[in-house]
C-alpha cells in the first residue's frame, strides 16, 4: 500500500521560532493536505495543495507541493503556544496519512 | 452546524463483546470514512463508503464491519472486540472522494480489556 514518511516525529521548540516539517512518498499524489489535531479532537484541515510546485499560505502557515509530486513541506513562522498539536500530512486519494509530527512549544 | 458527529465519545468493552460506533454528517457529503488512530501510527483507513449504498475495505478492515445506513449515517461495528482494537476511532466525510479535504468527527476512544 501507499506509505507516507513524515518527519520529524516530534519537535520541541521555543515560542517565536520557525518550524519546518515534511512528508515524502514513493507514490505520486495529485493532492497534498496538511491537518492539525488538537488533543481530544479530530484532525482539522489547514492547507490543501492541488498543483505541483504550488506554494500556499494560511496566516503563519506556508505549505508547498513538491515538484516531483512525491513530497510536501509545511512551515510555521513565529510559533506560539497554541500551535501545539500533532500535524499530519495526507495524500489524496482516500487520504493516506503520514504518522504525524508532534509539536511542543515552550513559552 | 454540527458537521460530523460521533457517538459515543468513550467506551470500555470486555474482550468478546460487540458494539457499534455511530457516525452522522449533516453536510450532504457523498463519501464517508472510518479511521483508527494508534500512537506512532497516524490514521489508518478501516472502511470507506464512496457513496450511499457502497462500502469498501481500507487498509485495516479485519475485525470490523460497516453499514452505510443512508447518506447521512455510516456505522462501524465490532462483532467480537479484541484488545488490539483499543484505539481512537475517527469518522470523516467528504463531498467527493477524490478532491478536497475531509471533515473529521471528534473521535471515539475505545478501550478493550
Amino acid at each position: 500500500g501507499q506509505q507516507l514518511n513524515q518527519s520529524p516525529q516530534s519537535m520541541f521548540i521555543q515560542e517565536g521560532e520557525d518550524v519546518s516539517m515534511n512528508c515524502t512518498s514513493s507514490s505520486i499524489f495529485n493532492t497534498w493536505l496538511w491537518y492539525k489535531q488538537d488533543p481530544g479532537e479530530g484532525p482539522v484541515l489547514l492547507i490543501a495543495l492541488y498543483k505541483a510546485g504550488e506554494l500556499t499560505s494560511n496566516g503563519r502557515l506556508t505549505a508547498q507541493f513538491g515538484i516531483t509530486r512525491k513530497d510536501s513541506f509545511l512551515n510555521i513562522s513565529a510559533s506560539i503556544p497554541s500551535d501545539v498539536g500533532i500535524y499530519f500530512c495526507a495524500g489524496q486519494r482516500k487520504l493516506v496519512f503520514g504518522k504525524g509530527t508532534k509539536l511542543t512549544v515552550n513559552p | 452546524n454540527a458537521g460530523v458527529t460521533q457517538t459515543p465519545k468513550f467506551q470500555v468493552l470486555k474482550t468478546g463483546q460487540s458494539m457499534t460506533l455511530q457516525c452522522a454528517q449533516d453536510m450532504n457529503h457523498n463519501s464517508m470514512y472510518w479511521y483508527r488512530q494508534d500512537p506512532g501510527m497516524g490514521l489508518r483507513l478501516i472502511y470507506y463508503s464512496a457513496s450511499e449504498g457502497t462500502t469498501d475495505k481500507g487498509e485495516v478492515p479485519n475485525g470490523y464491519n460497516v453499514s452505510r445506513l443512508n447518506k447521512r449515517e455510516f456505522s462501524l461495528r465490532l462483532e467480537s472486540a479484541a484488545p488490539s482494537q483499543t484505539s481512537v476511532y475517527f469518522c470523516a466525510s467528504s463531498s467527493s472522494g477524490d478532491s478536497g479535504g475531509y471533515t473529521f468527527g471528534s473521535g471515539t476512544r475505545l478501550t478493550v480489556v
